[in-house]
């Protein structure tokens, strides 16, 4: 099994341009999360999403939407990048099970860096 | 601010002794997990633990949770030099009835040879 992919690994933006950051699992996990990672701030949660067709906002939403039109796929866009948004993206996906209480799998990264 | 805040910030030790890493948070849990990321990758999960349990362990690793001071600590027995990385802790938390995961700012472990 592949577990949580992301594509890009890596991308470069300019100021105001848009992009979509795609995230796949193939373990049928409900709930997916996506997350940026700055230096110094650990994880702060930007949406997140407990099942095909629902988001929900995190810590920082700001700047970003989200979509799970299918339940493998967990889409983060940009509409208009800025430099603020330089940072490592990740996405996570759990089962949620019983009370809630199992771990998340996390993709590999995306850099952006918008210029 | 952020959910779960780890302490300390930075540690270095030598091959072999132990390393304590803590977390304290502020708002009621469902669970408080804790995950390693070596430099550049994704985070890999190492332990969970429910509100309702005090400690946990896993080979090297024991987990314990106090909720009434809103704190866990992670101890990791006998360092390696590949247990060099960042350790974060991240709570459960219940919001509108679902779970989401809210993560701390890390410790990152020096481990040398």
């Amino acid at each position: 099994n592949a577990g949580v992919t992301q594509t890009p690994k890596f991308r470069v933006l300019k100021t105001g341009q848009s992009m979509t950051l795609l995230c796949a699992q193939d373990m049928n996990h409900e709930y997916m999360y996506w997350y940026r990672q700055d230096p110094g701030m650990g994880l702060r949660l930007i949406h997140y999403s407990v099942g095909e067709g629902t988001t929900a906002k995190g810590e920082v939403p700001d700047g970003y939407n989200v979509s799970r039109l299918k339940k493998q796929n967990f889409l983060l866009g940009l509409e208009s990048a800025a430099p603020s948004q330089t940072s490592v993206y990740f996405c996570a996906s759990s089962y949620p099970g019983r009370a809630m209480n199992t771990e998340a799998f996390f993709g590999q990264g995306t850099r952006l860096t918008v210029v | 601010s952020q959910q779960g805040e780890e302490d300390p910030q930075a540690l270095s030790i030598q091959e072999g002794e132990n390393a304590t890493m803590n977390c304290s948070y502020k708002t009621s849990i469902n669970n408080l997990q804790w995950y390693r990321q070596n430099s550049g990758r994704g985070l890999v999960h190492l332990i969970l633990i429910r509100s309702n349990e005090r400690e946990k362990h896993s080979g090297r690793l024991r987990v314990t949770l106090d909720t009434s001071k809103k704190s866990s600590s992670l101890l990791i027995t006998a360092s390696r030099a590949a247990d060099t990385a960042s350790y974060f802790c991240a709570t459960g938390l219940l919001s509108g009835g679902y779970n989401k995961l809210i993560f701390g700012a890390g410790t990152r472990l020096a481990v040398h040879p």
